[in-house]
């Protein structure tokens, strides 16, 4: 089953306006990964925290961590129709059965109207 | 560098048949991995090796067999296509696979399988 759980499922903006989107995760992480994926291409990593950051900048991205509440947000700052896609989470779980694997959220369809 | 590349883009199967999805790295990269998506499904690994000659199953193995023998090739083998294999197929890699580590992964551009 699918560790991360992500909200909105869709969401429709206006160019210019903020994005943000929501992950949640049910074990211990060593780290948690955003990433894009493009209609009909393969996912681009966008960003990572690691479980003992809170919070995390790179350009118009800013991503939160709350372990306490086992939960991750993404904000994409002014957004643009280019931002167009579908935004996944990925956990790093920590325990030796989870070595070797990320586990990906079912992942947020971002819609951009210029 | 081409990164992670994927063969074939497209293939249509009928229940029964074999074929082998080619991925290929050429980072020199040690972590290669395979998943699956399937709408509102997100992804889900398949299978996946942290170096030549080590492979592991992930989530959804069953119906999939990989082999590892070179650091470059990691190719995913669908013994007998069933309807329920159609999906699209992602190949990753990752430098190296290490416990703490960042292990961001980089993704092909994936195989849409229909089997019919």
């Amino acid at each position: 089953s699918q560790q991360g759980e992500e909200d909105p499922q869709a969401l429709s903006i206006q160019e210019g306006e903020n994005a943000t989107m929501n992950c949640s995760y049910k074990t211990s992480i060593n780290n948690l990964q955003w990433y894009r994926q493009n209609s009909g291409r393969g996912l681009v990593h966008l960003i990572l925290i690691r479980s003992n950051e809170r919070e995390k900048h790179s350009g118009r991205l800013r991503v939160t961590l709350d372990t306490s509440k086992k939960s991750s947000s993404l904000l994409i700052t002014a957004s643009r129709a280019a931002d167009t896609a579908s935004y996944f989470c990925a956990t790093d779980n920590a325990g030796g059965t989870s070595y070797g694997k990320l586990t990906f959220g079912q992942g947020t369809i971002l819609t951009v109207h210029p | 560098n081409a990164g992670v590349t994927q063969t074939p883009k497209f293939q249509v199967l009928k229940t029964g048949q074999s074929m082998t999805l080619q991925c290929a790295q050429d980072m020199n990269h040690e972590y290669m991995s395979w998943y699956r998506q399937d709408p509102g499904m997100g992804l889900r690994l398949i299978h996946y090796s942290v170096g030549a000659g080590i492979t592991d199953q992930g989530e959804v193995p069953n119906g999939y067999n990989v082999s590892r023998s070179t650091t470059e090739d990691f190719p995913l083998r669908l013994l007998s296509a069933a309807p329920s294999q159609t999906s699209v197929y992602f190949c990753a890699s990752s430098r190296q696979w290490m416990p703490g580590a960042k292990n961001i992964q980089y993704f092909g551009a994936g195989t849409r399988l229909s089997v019919l």
